[in-house]
């Protein structure tokens, strides 16, 4: 059963652009969601990470937008640059110990 | 500090052989993660240590994968015998744990193929 279920599968947006990634989870005891970036050829780097006590965490251009009573949260990047090109996966935890993340989201900004 | 580090980065092998992979965390880091990471099932979690003892393995996919954390330092990942259906990206992590954070790092991975 999986745990975080995260779409869109891949997603194109044009430079300047908003990219929205969406994710759900059943397990009401999670408390921790991070988004984990990936470049070709490298592991997953932490990107932003929000507790289930707010409902949004702005870092810069990112920005995790949580809704309790739905169980869902999604990362929104404003003004999306080539360079953030990569994939998106979100994830989920209780207490920091296992964490389950999502199938991950393709992301593509055209020039 | 230098990160997670695994080697090897690339390992190419006949099916029936036996892999090993390494790990060694960030100095400090109580936990340890083994993911391996496939187009068709994404990031799967095999097993994580906590203070160099294994917790949850029920990721390990069947008996022949085995993983050990002799001291807080190093982990290996064994496969023995190997098959073409293992192959993947498995990647190890590290995290505070607890403690502080719950950042996981990942190290870049040892991309597995296995002929």
């Amino acid at each position: 059963q999986q745990q975080v279920k995260q779409s869109p599968q891949s997603l194109i947006v044009q430079k300047g652009g908003i990219s929205i990634i969406n994710c759900a989870y059943e397990n009401t005891a999670f408390d921790y969601f991070p988004w984990y970036q990936q470049f070709p050829g490298k592991g997953p780097a932490l990107l932003i990470a929000i507790r289930p006590d707010v409902s949004e965490k702005k870092e810069g251009r990112f920005t995790i937008s949580f809704n309790k009573s739905a169980k869902q949260f999604s990362l929104h990047i404003m003004d999306s640059q080539p360079g953030d090109s990569a994939t998106y996966f979100c994830a989920a935890s209780n207490n920091f110990n296992k964490f389950y993340f999502g199938s991950g989201t393709k992301l593509n900004v055209k020039p | 500090d230098a990160g997670v580090i695994q080697s090897p980065r690339h390992e190419v092998t006949e099916m029936g052989q036996e892999v090993t992979l390494r790990c060694k965390p960030i100095s400090g880091h109580n936990s340890l993660f083994w993911y391996r990471q496939t187009m068709m099932r994404g990031l799967e979690l095999l097993i994580y240590f906590n203070n160099n003892v294994p917790i949850d393995d029920s990721g390990m996919p069947e008996d022949r994968f085995s993983a050990k954390m002799p001291n807080a330092s190093f982990s290996t990942l064994k496969i023995q015998p190997s098959e073409p259906r293992d192959s993947a990206v498995y990647f190890c992590a590290s995290s505070w744990g607890t403690s502080v954070t719950g950042e996981l790092f990942f190290g870049e991975g040892s991309r597995l193929t296995v002929l």
